[in-house]
């Protein structure tokens, strides 16, 4: 059964650092994997898919890598903003089309 | 503005009690999806459908009934509420099961009491 795990649960960072988002998954076998962000009380938003065949995607200060051998995802922020604040959330998408969510990260950035 | 929409947005239900969830998009997607969201337990699937007429279980999909008799709508009906359906359920779209990006609705909170 596909696991999901991102750690650490919550993470309090100075505007202006960079900063790297983990997600583990136990099966090797996805299709896809997506970072999704989600503002408190909010639905959640898509930031960055990467298909199985992709090593990263960029989108803004936003860059997200996929190692799939390893079983791990980052998605990496630079130089953070106080408008980042939110959690951060990684899904796995099995080859039978299934979403698998982690539990995500809460980020805060203090202005 | 294109998207996923969700009604009610708030709902408070005494145990035993029926209703619906409604879901719509109106981006021509074909995969449409139920998710709930519970504190420390993450999103979790209840009910998934890759067009209209097809509907399948998630991972959680006990209580719940679905249907799909259009593209555009997606109703999530809990048929007799517990206390253990209090949680707050997403809506989600995208055009194909799996390759694509998913639009999520903003949400819909249930109390039962």
């Amino acid at each position: 059964k596909q696991e999901v795990t991102q750690i650490p649960a919550a993470l309090s960072v100075p505007e202006g650092e960079n900063l790297v988002l983990n997600c583990s998954f136990t099966d090797s076998a996805i299709y896809n994997l997506q970072w999704f962000r989600q503002d408190p009380g909010k639905g959640l938003t898509s930031l960055l898919l990467i298909q199985s065949s992709q090593r990263e995607q960029t989108s803004g200060r936003l860059n997200a890598s996929l190692d799939k051998s390893s079983g791990r995802s980052t998605l990496y922020i630079a130089a953070s903003q106080p408008g980042d604040s939110a959690t951060y959330l990684c899904a796995v998408i099995s080859n039978t089309g299934k979403l698998i969510f982690g539990q995500g990260t809460t980020l805060q950035v203090k202005p | 503005n294109a998207g996923v929409t969700q009604t009610p947005k708030f709902q408070v239900l005494k145990t035993g009690q029926s209703m619906t969830l409604q879901c719509a998009q109106d981006m021509n997607h074909e995969y449409m999806s139920w998710y709930r969201q519970d504190p420390g337990m993450g999103l979790r699937l209840i009910h998934y459908s890759v067009g209209a007429g097809i509907t399948d279980q998630g991972e959680v999909p006990n209580g719940y009934n679905v249907s799909r008799s259009t593209t555009e709508d997606f109703p999530l009906r809990l048929l007799s509420a517990a206390p253990s359906q209090t949680s707050v359920y997403f809506c989600a779209s995208s055009y194909s099961e799996g390759a694509n990006v998913l639009t999520f609705g903003a949400g819909s909170r249930l109390t039962v009491l």
